[in-house]
């Protein structure tokens, strides 16, 4: 069985002030790790992935394998990012694989 | 404008009634699939289509029954709906199973 534990369900940080969404996961197999975006009222978007090691919008996020966490760190918060923020694991070795999602973190950034 | 989209955009029923929801990709992806998402934001798989191939359908009541006509479209339709269908449905896409999906907008569904 595939599991995302997102601990935090409120994040309230100063414009300014680094942020980290913490991410841990459950998986016997190879996860691929996603991290999605959903500003107000919009639909879910891609943040960024483990496997592209991007970052995006000043996010980062890597995979730790001993810890089973991908958190999503930024040093520098700023208004805009504001919005729900959604870990997903996705099982390579299923068939139909599908993208189990964590509770989700809504993050707020307070001017 | 490549997307995927969903109509209606908000839906408001009676309870018991009847509804669909219609989902479009022209993306070419191969894989498509129904999330609900409800009041507290969780949001959890219902339907998964690989090539108009129902290949994941979790623990959903059997009133929900998806159809897909072809792999650029999957549909969802909801048989004498309850007050706990509210709820928000997204419809998403991927190249193929496991890939990064694109989420369409959402369709705000409302039991009375």
């Amino acid at each position: 069985a595939q599991r995302v534990t997102q601990p935090e369900k409120l994040l309230s940080v100063f414009k300014g002030a680094p942020v980290e969404l913490k991410c841990n996961y459950s998986y016997s197999g190879s996860p691929e790790l996603f991290w999605y975006v959903q500003y107000s009222r919009q639909r879910l978007q891609l943040l960024l992935r483990h496997i592209s090691r991007e970052s995006i919008k000043g996010f980062t996020a890597d995979l730790n394998k001993g810890e089973t966490s991908f958190h999503l760190k930024k040093p520098f918060a700023q208004e805009e990012d504001s919005a729900m923020y959604y870990c997903a694991l996705s099982g390579r070795k299923a068939a139909g694989n599908k993208l189990t999602f964590g509770g989700g973190t809504r993050v707020l950034v307070k001017p | 404008d490549t997307a995927v989209s969903q109509t209606p955009k908000y839906l408001v029923t009676q309870m018991g009634n009847d509804k669909s929801i219609k989902c479009e990709q022209n993306l070419g992806h191969d894989t498509m699939y129904w999330y609900k998402q409800d009041s507290k934001k969780f949001l959890k798989i219902m339907f998964s289509y690989n090539n108009k191939e129902l290949i994941i359908n979790e623990t959903v009541p059997n009133r929900f029954s998806p159809k897909s006509p072809d792999k650029a479209h999957l549909n969802l339709h909801i048989n004498s709906l309850e007050l706990g269908d509210s709820a928000v449905y997204f419809c998403a896409s991927s190249p193929y199973s496991g890939e990064t999906q694109y989420f369409g907008p959402g369709t705000r569904l409302l039991v009375l």
